[in-house]
């Protein structure tokens, strides 16, 4: 298993330029989030989707648009990117593990975000 | 938006010291995690806690679901320099629904000197 992958890992965009951050899982998990990292801020969901078909905002939704695409992948997308954007971006999704059996959360990698 | 209140914000210790950190909130959770996050990674998680007053160990690490359920703590004992990284809280409110969402702590980053 991959575990939860995100692509790009890097990128620098302008203000005003779109990008959609890709973000996919291989575990078979029905909920995926979205968030953002910022120093001082600790995590900040931007979107999450409770399963495949549904999306729902979360603490910080402005300049953002997602899209669960099927069951294992759930993109990010920044129409246009503005500075107060550059973060670093985190996917994640809830699955069942341990003994005994309990929902935990699992990251991706994270993409670093630059808007100049 | 809500937060878990962690502390301390920042530790810097000796190779070799325990350490202790805690979070706590004035609502009532149903699920308190710990994770740890190491430079240029994403969030991994450490333990999970599903009842109130459980303990739990993994390895080094002992954390605490709190009586009250509005706190929790980890312990990490004879620190080691690979112990270095962010340690964040999260917890789940109950009727938190289908959606799952989790509150996040700010973090306690953790140095250790060798």
């Amino acid at each position: 298993n991959a575990g939860v992958t995100q692509t790009p890992k890097f990128q620098v965009l302008k203000t005003g330029q779109s990008m959609t951050l890709q973000c996919a899982q291989d575990m078979n998990h029905n909920s995926m989030y979205w968030y953002r990292q910022d120093p001082g801020m600790g995590l900040r969901l931007i979107y999450y989707s409770a399963s495949e078909g549904t999306t729902d905002k979360g603490e910080v939704p402005n300049g953002y648009n997602v899209s669960r695409l099927n069951k294992r992948e759930f993109s990010l997308r920044l129409e246009s990117a503005a500075p107060s954007q550059t973060s670093v971006y985190f996917c994640a999704s809830i699955g069942v593990a341990g003994v005994p059996a309990a929902e935990t959360q699992y990251f991706g990698p994270g993409t670093r975000l630059l808007v100049l | 938006g809500q937060q878990l209140n962690q502390s301390p914000q920042s530790m810097f210790i000796q190779e070799g010291e325990d350490v202790s950190m805690n979070c706590t909130s004035s609502s009532i959770f149903n699920t308190w995690l710990w994770y740890k996050q190491e430079p240029g990674e994403g969030p991994v998680l450490l333990i999970a806690l599903y009842k109130a007053g459980e303990l739990t160990s993994n390895g080094r690490l002992t954390a605490q679901f709190g009586i009250t359920r509005k706190d929790s703590f980890l312990n990490i004992s004879a620190s080691i320099p690979s112990d270095v990284g962010i340690y964040f809280c999260a917890g789940q409110l109950p009727h938190a629904g289908n959606n799952r969402k989790l509150i996040w702590g700010l973090g306690t980053s953790l140095a250790v000197n060798p």
